[in-house]
């Protein structure tokens, strides 16, 4: 999990109410992805960004809002739209042209 | 979208023994991993093996790739109780460009029993 941040580890939404979930790194890494895991299955992506000020859904995008203003940080936001929230979620970097994906430790959140 | 499945989708041994998971995949693929997550945790990256290659190795891992039938499996050997994790496989494919965008299996939950 080193280098990679993600706050807070538990996180409460109340319905209606819009959310985000922090995750900063300091690996100098220029990508950077969300995953959503939901109890006993595998990860979906959410959204991904390659380079500052660019992103791109991935396969889950509705109900959820990203920003890349900074290398550093990719934060995400679980808005009101989306109906299902409650999930583990994860974030991930890349490395330059590298295959592999480093993830933070994860936000868990739940639904009041 | 979910890459494919993984088997079995729970796995019990004994301390020492071996443990072996499989994963199928769907599309073409430019490399294949195996990732590990401990409960409530991050994902740990553990081994990459690329299409042209059959086997590899790293410490106690062995992971083989069939593109022929499309699919990989991990081999744990002599299983410790600190092995107990959940493991992911995630293929990578030269379709998707070079955003580095991995599709997950859905997991095998390995408990190694002391």
């Amino acid at each position: 999990d080193g280098g990679i941040t993600q706050s807070p580890k538990y996180l409460f939404r109340k319905e209606g109410q819009n959310v985000t979930l922090s995750c900063e790194q300091n690996l100098n890494h220029d990508a950077m992805y969300w995953y959503r895991q939901d109890p006993g299955q595998g990860l979906r992506l959410i959204y991904y960004s390659q380079i500052v000020n660019d992103f791109q859904k991935g396969d889950i995008a509705e109900g959820y809002s990203v920003s890349r203003e900074k290398k550093e940080s990719f934060p995400l936001t679980v808005t009101s739209a989306q109906k299902n929230p409650t999930a583990f979620y994860l974030c991930a970097t890349r490395q330059g042209n590298g295959e592999t994906q480093y993830f933070g430790p994860g936000t868990r959140l739940l639904v009041l | 979208s979910q890459q494919g499945e993984e088997d079995p989708q729970a796995l019990s041994i004994q301390e020492g023994e071996n443990a072996t998971m499989n994963c199928s995949y769907k599309t073409s693929i430019n490399n294949l991993q195996w990732y590990r997550q401990n409960s409530g945790r991050g994902l740990v990256h553990l081994i990459l093996i690329r299409s042209n290659e059959r086997e590899k190795h790293s410490g106690r891992l062995r992971v083989t790739l069939d593109t022929s039938k499309k699919s990989s499996s991990l081999l744990i050997t002599a299983s410790r109780a600190a092995d107990t994790a959940s493991y992911f496989c995630a293929t990578g494919s030269n379709g998707s460009g070079n955003t580095g965008k991995l599709i997950f299996g859905q997991g095998t939950t390995l408990q190694v029993k002391p």
